[in-house]
């Protein structure tokens, strides 16, 4: 059975017309994150979660927000995606954050 | 800051023996993990090491050296689904957090 679910697999959005990505936990772990990874390269980290505390990377821009409204469920909204926000998000769990993590199936996002 | 390199290709052949290098420079390090990628999939983890030395798990061995800030993943009897991308992922305990190289893209052929 899958860990951790991401909804939905593929999304389409217009240029500007905010999104929001869904993801969800069977484990009940602490540490929840959201990566986003373009072709060919590493999957960034754009924030994680230790329970309820927030972590935003230093790099990841006001336009990505992110909420956990309980252990089981975090979402990151894209409030203006442009052409550039296109790729894969990744959203992982670990029960500490030096655990490995386990990861969803990730949302593929295009922007026309 | 951390700096994490790893080959971007490597290609081997089917039932070879193949090692993917990973160098890492980091302060606070507290362990090393290898995730496997496959093309549009998410990653999957394959191992950690915390400790120098030689980790096996089946056909993946990884072999750590805190000294050196040198890590490998050793792949045997390669087989085809064997091709994907590997991951090698740093653990810092003062950022709290893990980073990932760009990865090694392995490809195995007949």
């Amino acid at each position: 059975d899958a860990m951790v679910i991401q909804n939905p697999r593929y999304q389409v959005t217009q240029f500007g017309k905010p999104v929001t990505l869904s993801c969800s936990q069977t484990l009940n772990h602490n540490v929840m994150y959201w990566y986003q990874q373009k072709s060919s390269q590493a999957p960034k980290l754009l924030f994680h979660y230790y329970d309820k505390d927030f972590n935003n990377e230093a790099d990841t821009p006001d336009n990505f927000q992110s909420r956990r409204p309980n252990t089981s469920f975090c979402f990151l909204d894209i409030r203006s995606p442009g052409l550039g926000d296109a790729a894969m998000y990744l959203c992982a769990i670990s029960g500490t954050s030096n655990n490995e993590q386990f990861f969803g199936p990730g949302t593929r996002l295009t922007v026309l | 800051g951390q700096n994490i390199d790893q080959p971007t290709e490597m290609t081997a052949t089917e039932g070879a023996i193949v090692q993917i290098n990973c160098t890492y420079q980091t302060s606070g390090f507290n362990g090393l993990f290898w995730y496997q990628q496959h093309a549009g999939e998410a990653p999957t983890f394959l191992s950690y090491n915390v400790l120098d030395g030689l980790e096996e798990k089946g056909r993946f061995s990884s072999f750590l050296s805190r000294s050196k800030g040198y890590s490998y993943l050793l792949l045997k009897e390669l087989q085809m689904k064997d091709s994907a991308s590997y991951l090698c992922a740093v653990y810092n305990t003062n950022a709290g957090k893990s980073t990932f190289g760009d990865g090694t893209t392995l490809t195995v052929k007949p």
